[in-house]
């Protein structure tokens, strides 16, 4: 198996534009969180699906951010408008089975101008 | 409400030593106790984790941790540290009941010397 996929690797934007993250997670997981990693936060959970169902966006810093999972197989984290402040590292993970260890993706880098 | 605390920033170790990373949590429930590696410009990789049993738990690349109910600590330890151990350590909560949501500590950074 690949592993949790993300793209892109690194994102640069200006602020104000739209920015959108993408998530493969592992087939046969049935939950998927985003999380968000800076130096001054630390790791935080941003929003979590359960079968394609968001249960917990209490993360989600603001309007500005919106996650979908359209499948099993796919999904997205939209910034709206992007500023400054939004950089970091946001990471991806799936889990799946009774015991829910989480396998994380290699992370996009977002930097916003 | 669950939390997890990882009192040191960052633990140095010469080559070749024992070495502890610290753990507390807080759980209403049964906890999950889970520790997870990051390396630089990766994501975090899963370790090992405590479910129920042994309070002794081995994962991967020779670490360990135990599990002590009464101090509600989950160390993570190895015998004989080599260099390729500097990293991030994080520590994580699950309550056993409800839903999954995995509470992070705020991570340790491992430095092994030479």
């Amino acid at each position: 198996d690949a592993g949790v996929i993300q793209s892109p690797r690194h994102e640069v934007t200006e602020m104000g534009q739209e920015v959108t993250l993408r998530c493969k997670p592992i087939s046969g997981h049935n939950s998927l969180f985003w999380y968000r990693q800076t130096m001054m936060r630390g790791l935080e959970l941003l929003i979590y699906f359960n079968n394609n169902v968001p249960i917990d966006d209490s993360g989600m810093p603001e309007d500005r951010f919106s996650a979908k999972m359209p499948n099993a197989s796919f999904s997205t984290l939209k910034i709206q408008p992007s500023e400054p402040r939004d950089s970091a590292v946001y990471f991806c993970a799936s889990s799946g089975g009774s015991f829910n260890e989480q396998f994380f993706g290699p992370g996009t880098r977002l930097t916003v101008l | 409400a669950q939390s997890v605390a990882q009192p040191e920033d960052q633990v140095n170790v010469a080559e070749g030593n024992p070495l502890t990373v610290k753990c507390t949590y807080s759980v209403s429930g049964n906890p999950y106790l889970f520790w997870y590696v990051q390396y630089p410009n990766r994501g975090l990789q899963f370790l090992l984790k405590y479910i129920t049993g042994d309070n002794l738990v081995k994962g991967s690349y020779g670490f360990e941790a135990e599990f002590n109910k009464s101090q509600t600590s989950f160390h993570l330890k190895k015998p004989s540290a080599l260099v390729s151990d500097s990293a991030l350590y994080f520590c994580a909560v699950r309550d056993g009941e409800g839903y999954q949501k995995v509470t992070f500590g705020t991570g340790t950074k491992l430095q092994v010397i030479p």
